[in-house]
């Protein structure tokens, strides 16, 4: 089956520093990569939808200068969390689909971030 | 955003016992998919339905997508210490690659 690998797992960092998080798509090509946000026993809420060569669209009420997102192949994309704050705090969850998104979405193992 | 509505929010159940949830929703959807979300784990797709009135199973679990389209149930037959985990419904229209997750359903096998 397809996988999607995220780096890192987790990370700890001080409130006000920017943090990358990176999804890739090990054994397919991801024209379409979705970035998801999910607090303690809550569901995951989808924060932007990213297709490789353009700017990301991003679900409303997220802040698009805050939660950079970029897609620049077909087998990776970085979200960077700029001036992280505690309340940022959350698992964030990527998931690639080939084919223009209209594939299965294949999800990644997630990164807990944590910030003080 | 939206969100999809699950039934029951959580359940406690014996080994062996069958499991019954569903996910309902105010608007119709195309495709309905359910997931497993194990702790510190992305979520992984158990079945995907994509016709009304659909029923498919994969081993024990069976999932129906309902006639309406507005709703979707999970069966899981004979559960074991495995089954355990959050159950995740999601909706997906035609033409629309997001996907819109349900609730939730959090599976706990008491031994």
């Amino acid at each position: 089956g397809a996988v999607v690998s995220q780096h890192p797992s987790w990370v700890i960092c001080k409130s006000g520093t920017s943090v990358k998080i990176e999804c890739r798509s090990l054994d397919f090509q991801a024209t379409t990569m979705f970035w998801y946000r999910q607090f303690p026993k809550q569901s995951l809420m989808l924060m932007a939808t990213s297709n490789e060569g353009s700017k990301a669209t991003y679900e409303q009420g997220v802040e698009k200068d805050k939660f950079l997102i970029n897609h620049a192949s077909l087998t990776l994309s970085t979200l960077t969390v700029t001036s992280a704050h505690p309340e940022d705090s959350s698992f964030y969850i990527c998931s690639a689909a080939g084919q223009g998104g209209q594939e299965t979405q294949y999800f990644g193992p997630g990164t807990r971030l944590l910030v003080l | 955003g939206q969100q999809l509505n699950q039934s029951p929010q959580s359940m406690f159940i014996q080994e062996g016992e069958d499991v019954s949830m569903n996910c309902t929703s105010s608007s119709i959807f195309n495709t309905w998919l359910w997931y497993k979300q194990e702790p510190g784990e992305g979520p992984v797709l158990l079945i995907a339905l994509y016709k009304a009135g659909e029923l498919t199973s994969n081993g024990r679990l069976t999932a129906q997508f309902g006639i309406t389209r507005k709703d979707s149930f999970l069966n899981i037959s004979a559960s074991i210490p495995s089954d355990v985990g959050i159950y995740f419904c999601a909706g997906q229209l035609a033409g629309n690659e997001k996907l819109t997750f349900g609730t939730g359903t959090r599976l706990t096998i008491i031994p």
